[in-house]
């Protein structure tokens, strides 16, 4: 089973680029990298996911690392309402482990 | 991604009592499951409920006090059992096309007395 580090918090500037690392070096070749957040008092909202190309979708980029240890979630524009847990998931068996993710918190 | 939607929203219960959560989705889907998220803490999965058959549950979880329904791909109910108020939670329920690729509802979040 991959299991993901994240680092607990987070700040960013409004308008900036916000970069959310994650470390999977467990993840096995055929595992998919996903990221989810959560506002608060909201349920949990799909961002996107990768094998191990650099994946970009309406919300956010990921890019992976070459061994797939590592990517990053890029947030191009941060704004006010991307303050939110971010969790990059880890994958045990099948269903969706959720670790304890990221606060980002995106100043004004 | 589908509109999930959650009856009800909130509810203050009294210890020893029941409480059934309702989830309805727009669009018939085949996965759904049910997560706990206790307060402060990241979400847990509860079950998987299958249309059709029992619903599989995670380890720490058991029938008797999560019952589960799901009489048709649209619906799914989450029943509370003899409540402590350990089981002050928010509940959630969420569909899929995959195990990983998810869209949740808002919640149900419960207060036991």
């Amino acid at each position: 089973d991959a299991k993901t580090t994240q680092p607990p918090s987070m700040d960013c500037a409004e308008g900036r680029a916000a970069n959310l690392p994650c470390n999977h070096s467990t993840i096995s070749g055929n595992e998919y990298v996903y990221w989810y957040r959560q506002i608060h008092s909201q349920g949990p909202q799909y961002i996107i996911h990768g094998l191990k190309n650099n994946e970009t979708n309406e919300m956010a980029s990921l890019i992976i690392t070459e061994d797939r240890k590592s990517s990053t979630l890029i947030l191009p524009h941060a704004t006010l309402r991307d303050t939110a847990v971010y969790y990059c998931i880890d994958h045990s068996g099948s269903r969706l482990t959720f670790g304890e993710g990221t606060q980002l918190t995106v100043n004004p | 991604s589908a509109v999930i939607s959650q009856k009800p929203s909130r509810d203050i219960c009294q210890r020893g009592t029941s409480l059934t959560i309702q989830c309805q989705v727009d669009s018939q889907v085949t996965m759904m499951f049910w997560y706990r998220q206790q307060p402060g803490q990241s979400l847990t999965l509860i079950a998987t409920a299958n249309q059709g058959s029992e619903a599989t549950y995670e380890s720490g979880f058991v029938i008797d006090k999560f019952p589960i329904s799901r009489p048709n791909l649209t619906f799914s109910t989450l029943t509370v059992s003899n409540m402590s108020p350990e089981d002050s939670s928010i509940y959630l329920c969420s569909v899929g096309r995959s195990a990983y690729e998810q869209y949740f509802g808002p919640g149900t979040r419960l207060t036991v007395t």
